[in-house]
């Protein structure tokens, strides 16, 4: 596609549910990249996904936060039993980073996630 | 880890006046440096970047940014704003064994009175 997208754009859940968030990257991108971007904290990494592989996802908050991809493209992230704090707004990013990925990263809109 | 800090949260500027934002980061290895972008209502978008080579990067919208290793600096210039440049700016760092995620600092709302 023209740009990396994201779904849903907005999303509001009760507290306790899960969710799932869906990023379709830019095609022909190996890298992949989820952020999330919150009042408190600023734009915070969560995970790294190299083709359908996670080298690092040291940015993950708890165990209730998990992300996958599939075809090397779209990419899920869940959401377990939502707690007020997970508010924020996720961003996914793209990138023809080789392995180092050293490369510019294009992103999506976001999903803003709102907990209540 | 690293960190990355700009030094201005809130900056106000007539239009055609001189900007300068400040951005250092923590890091000493070799770094890649990004300044990003978010328009109101938009999703972030790269303004300029800096692998090797030429310190001083030349970006989208007369924007430009120089890259001063001893400082550990990467400030964004740009010598006459417009109302159109309103927004948050980001800097980014990645470097090192991060695999290309970026480190961000806490960005700079710029508001431009016309």
């Amino acid at each position: 596609g023209a740009g990396v997208s994201q779904s849903p754009s907005n999303k509001v859940t009760e507290k306790g549910k899960d969710v799932e968030l869906r990023c379709d990257p830019i095609s022909g991108h190996t890298a992949l990249y989820w952020y999330r971007q919150s009042l408190g904290q600023g734009l915070e990494f969560l995970i790294y996904f190299q083709g359908n592989s996670a080298p690092d996802k040291s940015g993950l908050p708890s165990d209730r936060f998990s992300a996958e991809r599939t075809g090397g493209s779209v990419s899920t992230l869940t959401i377990q039993r939502t707690q007020q704090e997970d508010s924020a707004v996720y961003l996914c990013a793209s990138s023809l980073a080789p392995v180092t990925g050293v490369g510019e990263q294009y992103f999506g809109p976001g999903t803003r996630l709102t907990v209540t | 880890a690293q960190s990355v800090s700009q030094h201005n949260h809130h900056v106000i500027l007539s239009e055609a006046a001189s900007l300068e934002l400040g951005c250092n980061y923590s890091y000493g290895g070799t770094v890649n440096l990004f300044w990003y972008v978010q328009y109101p209502g938009q999703h972030l978008q790269l303004l300029l970047k800096y692998f090797s080579g030429d310190p001083l990067v030349k970006g989208i919208k007369g924007f430009e940014a120089e890259f001063i290793k001893s400082k550990f600096s990467f400030n964004l210039r740009k010598p006459s704003v417009q109302w159109s440049d309103t927004a948050e700016y980001f800097c980014a760092v990645s470097g090192g064994s991060t695999l290309g995620r970026l480190y961000f600092g806490r960005g700079t709302q710029l508001t431009v009175w016309p």
